[in-house]
């Protein structure tokens, strides 16, 4: 299995701040990578999808790097609505493995 | 508009079977390319991927519970169930549906499903 390791788990920032999250992964994905954001008791929601795509709908300020096995995802300036839980998650290949989650917190 | 819903037992007992239905709008599981599977997250926890479904009947199972798990599909009725037999507290979980399009990450999610496993 692919191992996904996210960093920090928890993040402290103030409305405003540029915050950025880092995926690891054990061996090379390319860049099938995709970011999600999860609020309190609601399904995870697509971010970014091939390491850098942002998808239709999502704000500018979110945006994605990386390939291989190093990963960013990057909020140029973070909103109310932005504090959640973000995930990595590969899908290069079975079983599709997910990050353990970064909390991003005020 | 792709939509997906979950439904099924909110509490299991240990040891009994869970069977979890996914009904889907929006597409069709005939079209080339798209699947339906499911992932699970714990309370307070990750989220874990379980078992998709594939257009042309390709199924894929997390190895460590891939003795535990089956999926199948009715495309003509546009569902998926999934099945997990032996249930521990342990699954206790939301269970959540999503679709896989060809080449892309998880853009659709059903609203997700809570199973608590008790006596």
């Amino acid at each position: 299995d692919i191992q996904m390791t996210q960093s920090p788990s928890t993040l402290s920032a103030s409305v405003g701040d540029r915050v950025t999250i880092t995926c690891r992964a054990s061996q090379s994905l390319s860049r099938w990578l995709a970011w999600y954001q999860q609020k309190p008791g609601k399904a995870p929601q697509l971010l970014i999808s091939m390491a850098s795509n942002l998808e239709s709908g999502v704000p500018s300020r979110f945006s994605g790097s990386g390939s291989g096995t190093e990963f960013t995802l990057t909020i140029s300036s973070l909103q109310p609505d932005d504090f959640s839980t973000y995930y990595c998650q590969q899908y290069n290949s079975y079983p599709w493995t997910f990050g353990q989650g970064t909390k991003v917190e005020i | 508009q792709i939509t997906l819903k979950e439904s099924g037992p909110t509490v299991v007992k240990p040891t009994q079977t869970l069977t979890l239905t996914c009904a889907f709008s929006g597409f069709s599981l005939g079209s080339s390319g798209l699947g339906v599977g499911w992932i699970r997250q714990p309370p307070g926890k990750a989220l874990e991927w379980l078992a998709v479904i594939y257009w042309n009947d390709a199924e894929y199972y997390s190895p460590s519970l891939k003795t535990r798990l089956s999926i199948t599909k009715d495309t003509s009725k546009n569902q998926v169930v999934l099945t997990m037999t032996n249930m521990d507290p342990v699954d206790t979980a939301t269970y959540y549906c999503i679709q896989k399009g060809s080449g892309r990450a998880l853009a659709y999610w059903g609203q997700g499903t809570l199973v608590t496993v008790s006596s």
